[in-house]
């Protein structure tokens, strides 16, 4: 069994370029929730894909969006980069009827 | 407004010594709580949760307390080590509508002496 795996693990980008981020979720979880972390703080929810919509959403602007594949894999686009978008950004997985969430090691996300 | 927060930012304490960690929450129909480690540079690792309908829970060095009377929640690892040093957040579910979000507070950053 595979736990949660996100690529990359850090990635520099400047203001205004766009940035995609991936998860796999874990071997048997069919949801992914992605959260944002600042430095120093907890993460913050940023939405949820369930059978490739997103199922819940956070207090983030539009130009953060995201996608969920056949395989339950997920990828958090976010555009028009500012630098309060650095952040470190969590993918969690987890299956319904269950309560265990998952995270993977996350992407470290510095905006320049 | 919604909130998961911390009675201590920072613990220091002494190898083998047992450790405590509180939270409140703020949302009273909660039914899920978690207790997650993240060490410097990874993620959230996973060490105990606990239901609504339970008031402890028992892993291995960890307990979990849950008084819903006023809220609070809270963790206790016994025999504290030096691996145990991280920053550790407790994370409500949020069943409002269609989300099934984690509510985190700020974190309590364990500092463990030898």
């Amino acid at each position: 069994e595979t736990g949660v795996t996100q690529s990359p693990t850090h990635l520099i980008k400047t203001r205004g370029q766009q940035v995609t981020l991936r998860c796999s979720s874990q071997s048997g979880h069919n949801t992914v929730s992605w959260y944002q972390q600042a430095l120093g703080q907890g993460p913050q929810f940023i939405f949820q894909y369930y059978r490739e919509e997103e199922n819940g959403r956070g207090n983030f602007p539009p130009r953060f969006s995201g996608l969920q594949f056949p395989n339950y894999s997920s990828e958090l686009n976010v555009n028009a980069l500012e630098l309060d978008d650095s952040a470190l950004y969590l993918c969690a997985s987890s299956s319904t009827g269950l309560y265990g969430y998952t995270f993977g090691s996350g992407t470290r996300l510095t905006v320049v | 407004g919604e909130s998961v927060g911390l009675h201590l930012p920072t613990l220091s304490v002494q190898e083998g010594d047992n450790s405590i960690i509180n939270c409140a929450y703020s949302n009273s129909a909660s039914d899920y709580f978690i207790w997650y480690k993240q060490e410097s540079g990874k993620g959230p690792q996973f060490i105990i949760d606990i239901r609504s309908n339970m008031d402890k829970r028992q892993g291995q060095r960890v307990t979990v307390l849950l008084n819903k009377t006023v809220k609070h929640l809270s963790l206790q690892i016994a025999a504290t080590q030096p691996g145990d040093s991280a920053v550790y957040f407790c994370a409500e579910k949020d069943n409002a509508g269609n989300n099934r979000k984690l509510i985190w507070g700020l974190g309590t950053s364990l500092a463990v002496n030898p």
